[in-house]
């Protein structure tokens, strides 16, 4: 079946250093990828997506590249912040006006003022 | 704009029964999606609903259903609940299959359901 899934759980970054946030996916079918942010106590909140005809897409501070050669997705965290604390999750969709997501397992960001 | 809503925040039910959830998603949103979230297991799609209707399904037994309204307001519904069903149950809603190619959803709080 399809699945998501994230190289590391856990990412500590420096204040000021950029940020990256890795994920493999296997469902070659998915039409979109998404990036959501969850902060402790909060739904996911959507980041950024990307089609599967893209290779790289930009941001505010975040770029989306994504590699369907290797089935791989990643997020860059420009200048990270303390803000941008939170568990990462990256996910697929495949559209036609349906809306089923397959998320991964989250990598959890600590900021280090 | 109002966000999602969802009720209740917190719920805590003994083994055996059975809980609904409610979600209110956006004004003008039509499709619905339930996840559930575990530390272990992540985010997990449990279904899906656009216009009363059930489009999309997880892997979850049938102990898990749900329902949309003519307002869009969906609920879902666990019947003779497990203490693995211990979770935070997520509600999003977004413009998909409204003439849109949008896969931004937008997710309620949630629902903490503790089943002891």
């Amino acid at each position: 079946g399809e699945s998501v899934g994230l190289h590391l759980p856990t990412l500590s970054v420096q204040e000021g250093d950029n940020s990256i946030i890795n994920c493999a996916y296997s469902n070659s079918a998915s039409d979109y990828f998404i990036w959501y942010k969850q902060e402790s106590g909060k739904g996911p909140q959507f980041i950024i997506d990307i089609r599967s005809n893209m290779d790289k897409r930009q941001g505010q501070r975040v770029t989306v590249l994504l590699n369907k050669t290797v089935k791989h997705l990643s997020l860059q965290i420009a200048a990270t912040q303390p803000g941008d604390s939170a568990v990462y999750f990256c996910a697929e969709a495949i559209s036609g006006g349906y809306q089923k997501v397959t998320f991964g397992t989250g990598t959890k960001l600590q900021v280090i003022p | 704009k109002a966000g999602v809503t969802q009720t209740p925040r917190y719920l805590i039910k003994t083994r055996g029964q059975q809980v609904t959830l409610s979600c209110s998603p956006i004004s003008g949103h039509r499709s619905v999606s339930w996840y559930q979230q575990t530390p272990g297991q992540g985010l997990q799609f449990l279904f899906e609903y656009f216009s009363e209707t059930q489009r999309n399904k997880g892997n979850f037994p049938g102990r898990f259903s749900g329902r949309q309204f003519s307002n869009s307001r969906s609920e879902m519904n666990v019947s003779t609940l497990e203490l693995g069903d211990s979770a935070l149950y997520l509600c999003a809603s977004s413009l998909a299959g409204q003439g849109k190619v949008n896969t931004e959803a937008f997710f309620g709080q949630g629902t903490r359901l503790t089943v002891v």
